[in-house]
């Protein structure tokens, strides 16, 4: 299995500031269709995951473009150009490239 | 607009099996997918497996293999999911999401269901 690691485990930003999200794979993403398919979610409590990002830099529908995505490989990045009120959550790395799908362990953002 | 409603919380005795409930709209239901994820108290989330809609094929996780079975049901648009054999540890609020491993991955999600393993 794929094994996604997050970093950090936890992000107290200031409102307005930027906040950052590694996530790394124990292997390539690389599908053999030559797509990558790593996506952010966000998880609010009480809330389902919530897509912001797929395969690698895309956003999806409706979501703000505070939120961007990059990366490549094994090596992909989050980031929230600037933190509102409501960007706080738990935000997921999560790989559909390969068979099982597999998550990272979440990365907590809060408010300083 | 693309919804997915799953059925409402359930309790259950160790041993016993619950099987939820994830009806679509909003869209063609045999162009897609159907993931399953869960999510234990204070814990992140857990791929459970998935099946087409299209014609029924499952790949479910290893750690819920022989224990989970994945359906669907074409003339209602509609997916479940039984696990059977629970435990304790299978207390968890669980998950549908709108599967396209073409595009935008799992990119519709269900409400969640608690499920309560007690006795």
């Amino acid at each position: 299995d794929i094994v996604m690691t997050q970093t950090p485990l936890s992000s107290p930003v200031t409102l307005g500031q930027p906040a950052s999200i590694s996530c790394r794979s124990s292997q390539s993403l690389v599908h053999s269709d030559g797509d990558t398919y790593l996506s952010w979610l966000q998880k609010r409590p009480g809330q389902p995951p919530r897509l912001l990002i797929y395969k690698i830099s895309n956003r999806f529908s409706g979501v703000p473009d505070r939120f961007s995505g990059s990366g490549a490989g094994t090596d992909f990045t989050l980031k929230i150009s600037r933190v509102e009120a409501e960007d706080v959550g738990v935000y997921y790395c999560m790989q559909s490239s390969h068979f099982p799908l597999t998550f990272g362990g979440g990365t907590k953002v809060e408010i300083k | 607009q693309v919804q997915l409603v799953q059925s409402g919380a359930e309790v259950k005795k160790p041993g016993a099996s619950v099987k939820v409930s994830c009806k679509a709209s909003g869209y063609t239901f045999t162009n897609y997918g159907i993931s399953w994820v869960r999510q234990a108290p204070g814990q992140g989330l857990e791929w459970m497996g998935w099946i087409s809609a299209y014609n029924g094929k499952t790949k479910y996780g290893q750690n819920f293999e022989g224990r989970v079975t994945m359906t669907t049901d074409t003339s209602t648009g509609t997916a479940y999911m039984e696990l059977r054999s629970l435990r304790s540890d299978d207390t968890a609020v669980y998950y549908c999401a709108r599967e396209d491993f073409d595009d935008s991955g799992s990119d519709y999600w269900g409400q969640g269901t608690l499920v309560t393993v007690s006795s």
